[in-house]
């Protein structure tokens, strides 16, 4: 079985500080990776997704980087954080394009910026 | 299992006529999505939806989740509406969003 996990589970941070959100799936060979930000009402945006090792597609500038590079494995970082990148991170996996197969969340990351 | 089912797969409209693309789940869903893809294969989203309607300039979108459907209207139709749209479904289990297959709207002047 799949297993997917984020960490860390929360964070509080001050403006300006770095960050690094990480993201393992196990259990699942070469998947499709995402990162996502759950913003006030719910609504999920996707910020970044990546189809194998090395490769990451940007989705929407938040100032927001993400990296892949392990097969199994997601970053996502910043060296300055804004006040606006407070909300709650998901890491999703995928067997092929995120249109026609079922996204797998992990448990999430709440980030809270000072 | 969960399914969505989304309708119609392919729509064609003349500029400045409108309609509606459907989706509907096999089971209960907490909450319905709908994005556009972009020319560089990424999802936008349009419209994220708990319940009742929400409206942002031509599109429309409602979600009634215990009659297990949802739409988005698109009324007045302009060229660069064309592309291809999905939405996508909560499950009421936390950790899943289920895609519809899309459709895939063309707009003619």
């Amino acid at each position: 079985a799949q297993t997917i996990h984020q960490w860390p589970v929360a964070e509080i941070k001050a403006v300006g500080s770095p960050l690094s959100l990480g993201c393992t799936i196990k259990g699942k060979s070469s998947p499709n990776l995402y990162w996502y930000w759950q913003a006030t009402g719910g609504t999920l945006q996707q910020l970044f997704y990546s189809i194998t090792v090395g490769q990451v597609e940007s989705v929407v500038q938040l100032n927001l980087s993400a990296s892949r590079p392990k097969d199994d494995q997601f970053i996502l970082s910043t060296e300055k954080l804004l006040l606006s990148h407070s909300g709650f991170y998901l890491c999703a996996w995928s067997e092929g394009g995120p249109s026609q197969n079922t996204l797998y969340f992990g448990a999430g990351t709440r980030l809270s910026v000072l | 299992g969960d399914q969505v089912e989304q309708s119609p797969s392919a729509l064609s409209l003349h500029e400045g006529t409108g309609s509606a693309l459907r989706c509907n789940f096999t089971t209960t869903m907490r909450a319905v999505q709908w994005f556009r893809k972009n020319s560089r294969g990424s999802l936008i989203n349009l419209f994220y939806l708990a319940s009742g309607t929400k409206e942002n300039g031509r599109l429309k979108s409602a979600f009634d989740s215990k009659e297990r459907y949802s739409t988005l209207h698109i009324r007045d139709a302009q060229l660069e509406d064309s592309g291809t749209y999905f939405c996508a479904a909560l499950t009421g289990n936390t950790g899943k969003l289920i895609f519809g297959l899309g459709t895939t709207l063309q707009v003619q002047p």
